[in-house]
């Protein structure tokens, strides 16, 4: 997974509460995106980043915040998670317009 | 709005044969195109990147652009029933994000 990890890898929470992921890389780059897999819906970007808190909205921001205080972590918050916020959520790094790695994904439940 | 269209499939082939998976991409702007292989329950893996009209191989893959038609194709010799899995296409341009079609499940059937 060209050193990313995400945790947790499997969540399970209720309505209403705040849940935040993590994604980390040891490679150094300059971009990180969180995207949100869904059946139907492929691949969707939610967030991403270009650099030390530097953060921009990506197609289905709404319900989600991001921060990245360093290079290597890029944090993912539901704020007060909602039933359409279950999903898987992968963590990629990438270079900007060139490739993009993908870290293991989180399973997220949201009952 | 960039979109990226692919069959969903399923695509069937036998062991041994071409899988010819085809994408289709809305905008003149993207100039990054990129195959993804996803198994089911992990995580996409990149498997091919094109930048240029033509074609490019490695290994058992190729991959082919065609900016004027908006066309991206990937080739798959030889299929192995270990090639089973999603193939997500995406397209892209340096300083813009992605976009990703919604992904063709290919069958290798042995």
């Amino acid at each position: 997974d060209a050193g990313i990890t995400q945790s947790p890898r499997h969540k399970v929470t209720e309505t209403g509460t705040p849940v935040t992921l993590r994604c980390h890389q040891t490679e150094n780059h300059r971009y990180m995106y969180w995207y949100r897999q869904d059946p139907g819906h492929g691949l969707r970007l939610i967030h991403y980043s270009y650099g030390v808190k530097d953060t921009d909205k990506g197609e289905v921001s709404d319900g989600y915040s991001v921060s990245r205080s360093k290079t290597e972590d890029f944090l993912l918050t539901l704020e007060s998670a909602t039933s359409s916020q279950t999903s898987v959520y992968f963590c990629a790094i990438g270079a900007g317009g060139y490739e993009q790695y993908f870290g293991p994904g989180t399973r997220l439940t949201v009952t | 709005q960039k979109e990226v269209e692919q069959n969903s499939g399923p695509l069937s082939v036998p062991e041994g044969a071409i899988a010819s998976l085809n994408c289709t991409y809305s905008d003149r702007v993207s100039q990054s195109f990129f195959w993804y292989r996803q198994y089911s329950g992990k995580s996409p893996e990149l498997i091919m990147s094109i930048y240029s009209n033509g074609d490019k191989e490695d290994g058992r893959f190729t991959a082919q652009l065609n900016k004027a038609s908006q066309y991206v194709s990937l080739l798959i010799r030889d299929s192995q029933p270990s090639d089973s899995a999603t193939y997500l296409c995406a397209g892209g341009n340096y300083g813009q994000n992605f976009v990703f079609g919604p992904g063709t499940r290919l069958s290798v059937l042995p």
